[in-house]
């Protein structure tokens, strides 16, 4: 089993939509949780950081159930530029810090 | 503030030579990890670094692969006698001493003839 899971995709939508992903991660001890976007052959770049409570940054929310280990996303009134390939991210170990990657949900959306 | 630079952008290798890929971490950034991206799949932790020190390098394979972060200069990853499966897409990333978020570079594509 992965230790961050995605659905792949695409999703395909018409601008303006809303479209929600969703990710799961297989270590309870997790600490630190991350949303990317990455473009075509580009680097990851950071959107949001995600916790319990709760966080919002434009038309963009994100959310953590610890409980159920499960991460979200929500694009409200997506735009043509929102397409692109969304990477759920992990810190497993805050000593260690490094970055656990899904293999990420890609967006597609259509004018 | 420049970002993360790494150099360089392509490189091409036939099998058996050696690969260096550089990164340079933003200013005031003292921590560096390199991640791999292999085609059509996530990126993958190899390293972490600080100045002159290895903290982590449980993501990288057991042979041919370094990495380095001197003094003084940029980080290096170093693979030698590369492979065909070595060809990906080489992430840099960098953080301060503090803080969690990492800030990527453009990477390095590298393909092996």
């Amino acid at each position: 089993r992965k230790e961050v899971e995605q659905d792949p995709g695409p999703f395909n939508v018409p601008e303006g939509a809303t479209v929600a992903f969703n990710c799961t991660y297989s270590n309870s001890a997790s600490q630190s949780f991350f949303w990317y976007r990455q473009d075509c052959r580009k680097e990851p770049k950071l959107l949001m950081s995600v916790y319990s409570s709760g966080n919002e940054d434009g038309r963009f929310t994100a959310q953590l159930n610890r409980a159920s280990q499960y991460i979200s996303l929500l694009i409200r009134d997506s735009k043509l530029s929102d397409s692109a390939t969304y990477l759920c991210v992990v810190i497993r170990d805050t000593g260690r810090r490094a970055l656990t990657f899904g293999s990420g949900t890609r967006l597609q959306v259509q004018p | 503030n420049a970002g993360v630079m790494q150099n360089p952008r392509h490189l091409v290798r036939r099998r058996g030579q050696e690969a260096r890929l550089r990164c340079s971490p933003m200013k005031g950034h003292s921590h560096v990890y390199w991640y791999r991206q292999l085609p059509e799949e996530g990126l993958k932790f190899m390293v972490y670094l600080q100045k002159e020190n290895i903290i982590d390098e449980s993501g990288m394979p057991k042979e041919r692969f370094s990495a380095e972060f001197p003094k003084e200069g940029p980080s290096i990853l170093r693979i030698q006698q590369v492979v065909r499966g070595d060809s990906a897409a080489y992430f840099c990333a960098s953080a301060t001493r503090f803080q969690e978020t990492q800030y990527f570079g453009p990477g390095t594509r590298l393909l092996v003839l």
